[in-house]
């Protein structure tokens, strides 16, 4: 069975730190592209980055471009996102989604999320 | 970047009618698109990808139709569990992948 759990998220002053964890089972994860997506409350789904399978191709969202840094580590099943400079407008619950085909860009399993609060 | 336009933002039917949702890209998408349900403090779920195709363990109420710039996701009979969120999201031109904001199924 495909799972995919994050964590790490949490409350966080503006311009603070949060890295998020994915850890990913039942699936070779080595194989799959993955991504991130958020969902601010109340709100709709925006994607946020995106992880080619061996991690050499990499996209941002402008709206966290520079300030967000996503990776993996295939030997422990697991994509990160780190998260700098963080804003308000960051608040939301951040999923991984896996992508589950070479030339297609769409999400097949999805994490449960973890809620990043950024707020004095 | 495409902008991805979804109608009504809510949409109250009676369980056991038929719904339609609308989707529409602002540059064509081809078939590159997918549909997700999301209920309430749960993770999107994958319905429809390549405009038309379901995914796994999809009950067959669901159909996806469209191309280029119009597109519909159609629930031929409502059940309840079918009460929901419903997002299409494209990702013909990425990045960014974007999403819809989504058209929200009520009980009438």
């Amino acid at each position: 069975e495909v799972q995919l759990v994050e964590s790490g998220g949490g409350l966080v002053q503006p311009g603070g730190s949060l890295r998020l964890s994915c850890a990913a089972s039942g699936f070779t994860f080595s194989s799959y592209k993955m991504n991130w997506v958020r969902q601010a409350p109340g709100k709709g789904l925006e994607w946020v980055s995106y992880i080619s399978s061996s991690g050499n191709i990499i996209y941002y969202a402008d709206s966290v471009r520079g300030r967000f840094t996503i990776s993996r580590d295939n030997a422990e099943n697991s994509l990160y996102l780190q998260m700098d400079s963080l804003r308000a407008d960051d608040t939301a619950l951040y999923y991984c989604a896996r992508d589950p085909h070479e030339y297609t860009h769409y999400f097949d399993y999805w994490g449960q999320g973890t809620l990043v609060t950024v707020s004095s | 970047e495409i902008v991805m336009t979804q109608s009504p933002a809510t949409l109250s039917v009676s369980p056991g009618e038929r719904a339609t949702l609308s989707c529409r890209a602002s540059q064509s998408v081809i078939s590159n698109l997918a549909w997700y349900q999301q209920k309430p403090g749960q993770a999107p779920r994958l319905l429809i990808y390549g405009a038309t195709t379901r995914a796994t363990d999809i009950p067959a109420r669901f159909s996806g139709s469209g191309s280029g710039t119009e597109f519909t996701l159609t629930i031929s009979s409502l059940q309840s569990e079918d009460f929901a969120v419903y997002y299409c999201q494209q990702y013909n031109n990425w990045p960014p992948l974007t999403f819809g904001g989504g058209t929200k199924v009520e009980i009438k």
